[in-house]
């Protein structure tokens, strides 16, 4: 079945660094991706998303392009801020571009020090 | 953003009790929520998912006689966990889309911790 593999955390940096948070993929035919995040005390908040292969998506200095050779969808920023911790997830859907079934990797918790 | 609000955020009861756990839709129609229950350090994992008027659909090993789902008005649905048990510990996290800007993009609730004692 679907399913979605996202490095475990916790990730700890210092503001201004670089940061990468891997995601895999399985799925049969063409799921769309998504970056969810979840700050402190508050609910899941669409981040990015691509629909098709070579797609980038983007938001807030976040990127994430969608390679179908290698199934991956990587979160990067360049440059993070203590305001970007949070707990970062990646998901699939494999109901065209909606988000009818939404499947969720185990989350990856970012955090950022001054 | 729309903004979807959860009710109660915590909830501890006791072994054998029902507890009901709501999710609004504060400003937006909701055609379709989604109910997902997430376990420490694990994925968020759908149970069910309702659309106004209709019975909810579950997913495979979810017992629905078990997790009552009622999704009665476009702007609220609840969640009723039946004779609850320890292990139905965990955090339940709803979300619902709709018809928003031409998008189902789904917005997420805050969750609610429950703690069965």
């Amino acid at each position: 079945g679907n399913s979605v593999t996202q490095m475990e955390g916790p990730v700890t940096l210092s503001e201004e660094a670089f940061l990468t948070i891997n995601c895999t993929y399985t799925a049969t035919g063409y799921p769309s991706l998504f970056w969810y995040v979840q700050y402190p005390g508050e609910g899941l908040q669409l981040l990015l998303k691509a629909t098709k292969a070579d797609d980038k998506g983007s938001n807030k200095g976040f990127e994430a392009t969608y390679r179908k050779e290698t199934t991956s969808f990587h979160l990067e920023k360049g440059s993070v801020q203590v305001s970007d911790s949070a707990v970062y997830f990646c998901a699939l859907s494999d109901v065209g571009g909606s988000q009818g079934n939404l499947i969720f990797g185990k989350g990856t918790k970012l955090s950022v020090k001054p | 953003g729309a903004v979807v609000s959860q009710h109660p955020s915590r909830v501890i009861c006791k072994s054998g009790t029902s507890v009901k756990i709501e999710c609004r839709s504060l400003d937006f129609q909701a055609t379709t929520m989604f109910w997902y229950r997430q376990f420490p350090k694990q994925s968020l994992m759908l149970m069910a998912t309702s659309n106004e008027g209709s019975k909810a659909t579950y997913e495979q090993g979810v017992e629905k006689d078990k997790f009552l789902i009622n999704h009665a008005s476009l702007t609220l649905s609840t969640l009723t966990v039946t004779s609850a048990h320890p292990e139905d510990s965990s955090f339940y996290i709803c979300s619902a889309s709709g018809t928003l800007a031409g998008t189902s993009e789904q917005y997420f609730g805050p969750g609610t911790r429950l703690t069965v004692t």
